[in-house]
């Protein structure tokens, strides 16, 4: 079972370049999200999606945009890569809102220099 | 204000010990559930156990239990019998429901576990 599937899994970014992280599951979940994790700070909710065309922003949002085209696929855009975006990058999947699982990626380790 | 709050940024314990690891939370949702992560040093974040705000007994895995105290708004996870293995971080987490039929997850800051021989 391959569960969530997350690349690269590390991005070294000139800052002011652009990238994609992909995240893709073959769960068949309807619930994906996007974390990051600093130092010190736990994970922290960038933008999540309840369905395919549904997506809506969380906690860190800026500088981030998502889409979900797919049910299995929710890819996270970097615009204008800020050293400030520096982090592990961790994308997640559940059922739905009940769910008792959340199931994560292996993480992107993202550098901008 | 946090939502999920870890008081032990570090924690040691001997091998073969019980552990018990804090988190309090802070939600105005009567529908919650509270998860406990492993994150060993290689990254990957490891389910360890789930705990929902109706359920009436203390969820058990294997070795993990979790310490439910509602009224209290505390989920501690207890380890029993630690092993070398169970060295790594551990991060609590709060699944709340939003607008439009979601839900999320708003971690701790984590605490580092030690096991010692």
């Amino acid at each position: 079972n391959a569960g969530v599937t997350q690349t690269p899994k590390f991005q070294v970014l000139k800052t002011g370049q652009s990238m994609t992280l992909q995240c893709a599951q073959d769960m068949n979940h309807e619930y994906m999200s996007w974390y990051r994790q600093d130092p010190g700070m736990g994970l922290r909710l960038i933008h999540y999606s309840v369905g395919a065309g549904i997506t809506d922003q969380g906690e860190v949002p800026n500088g981030y945009n998502v889409s979900r085209s797919t049910t299995e696929d929710f890819p996270l855009r970097l615009l204008s890569a800020a050293p400030s975006q520096t982090s592990v990058y961790f994308c997640a999947s559940s059922l739905g809102q009940g769910d008792t699982e959340a199931f994560f990626g292996q993480g992107t380790r993202l550098t901008v220099v | 204000a946090q939502k999920i709050t870890q008081t032990q940024p570090g924690m040691f314990v001997q091998e073969k010990e019980a552990v018990t690891l804090d988190c309090t939370y802070d939600t105005s949702d009567p529908s919650y559930g509270l998860f406990w992560y492993k994150q060993p040093s290689s990254g990957e974040m490891i389910f360890l156990i789930y705990q929902g705000s109706y359920d009436q007994q203390n969820a058990t895995e294997g070795r993990y239990s979790l310490n439910f105290q509602k009224a209290r708004k505390s989920a501690n996870l207890v380890i029993s019998a630690s092993q070398l293995g169970d060295s790594a971080m551990y991060f609590c987490a709060m699944r709340e429901r939003v607008t439009g039929g979601g839900n999320k997850l708003t971690f701790g800051t984590g605490t580092q576990l030690k096991v010692e021989l």
